[in-house]
């Protein structure tokens, strides 16, 4: 089936230590976003990408890094500069360049102890 | 700047009321995209409408309406007769009109928790 996936569902990790998210699609998408979650914050936009080898910071995009070697790939790195990193996360994807609606994968809630 | 207002942050309904999510949106464009999404507790945001600023027809789609206002810049989603499995966080989002070849970037609301009892 097509869909988007994150893995894993929950992550757990020590302060100080990077960590990366996955997000995996076969859509055939091109544009795909990261937001995080926050308890009664909505969701915010950390980065997004158009296309393969290009991307820009969203909203809170500070330690944050991403890369889309692949189409169907956009890992997030959530950086030891990142202060308050436990969070949901979630990543999306649109199917053509302009206002269409975002298709969203399961998250991943990320705890840093 | 573009902003989002769900200034409604929990609602407790019993099962077949009606229920109604308010949305107030801020945006200086002229053509803009309106959207919602439900997400349910597996935290998955699941889409269920979009509306272009040029359309403000009502739409209905089975016990879901929604209700668009340009004058009152106002988005507004009603449930009729609710179910246990209306219960979730629903948002409210907005997004502008990208420049010719770009994605559009969606601003979301705080989002309202829907609890219906049985």
């Amino acid at each position: 089936d097509g869909g988007i996936t994150q893995s894993p569902k929950y992550l757990f990790r020590k302060e100080g230590q990077n960590v990366t998210l996955s997000c995996e699609q076969n859509l055939n998408h091109d544009a795909m976003y990261w937001y995080r979650q926050d308890p009664g914050q909505g969701l915010r936009l950390i980065y997004y990408s158009q296309i393969v080898n290009d991307f820009q910071k969203g909203d809170i995009a500070e330690g944050y890094s991403v890369s889309r070697e692949k189409k169907e790939s956009f890992p997030l790195t959530v950086t030891s500069a990142q202060k308050n990193p436990t969070a949901f996360y979630l990543c999306a994807s649109s199917p053509w360049q302009g206002a269409s609606e975002q298709f969203f994968g399961p998250g991943t809630r990320l705890t840093v102890l | 700047a573009q902003k989002v207002t769900q200034a409604q942050t929990e609602i407790s309904v019993v099962e077949k009321e009606d229920v109604t999510l308010d949305c107030v949106y801020e945006t200086r464009d002229t053509t803009y995209y309106l959207f919602w999404y439900k997400q349910p507790p597996s935290g998955e945001l699941v889409f269920l409408i979009r509306r272009n600023s040029f359309d403000e027809q009502n739409e209905i789609s089975g016990r879901y309406s929604w209700n668009f206002q340009k004058s009152t810049s106002s988005f507004n989603f009603t449930i009729t007769a609710s179910q246990v499995v209306d219960s979730a966080v629903y948002f409210c989002a907005l997004s502008d009109l990208p420049q010719t070849g770009a994605n559009s970037k969606l601003t979301f609301g705080k989002g309202i928790t829907l609890s219906v009892r049985p």
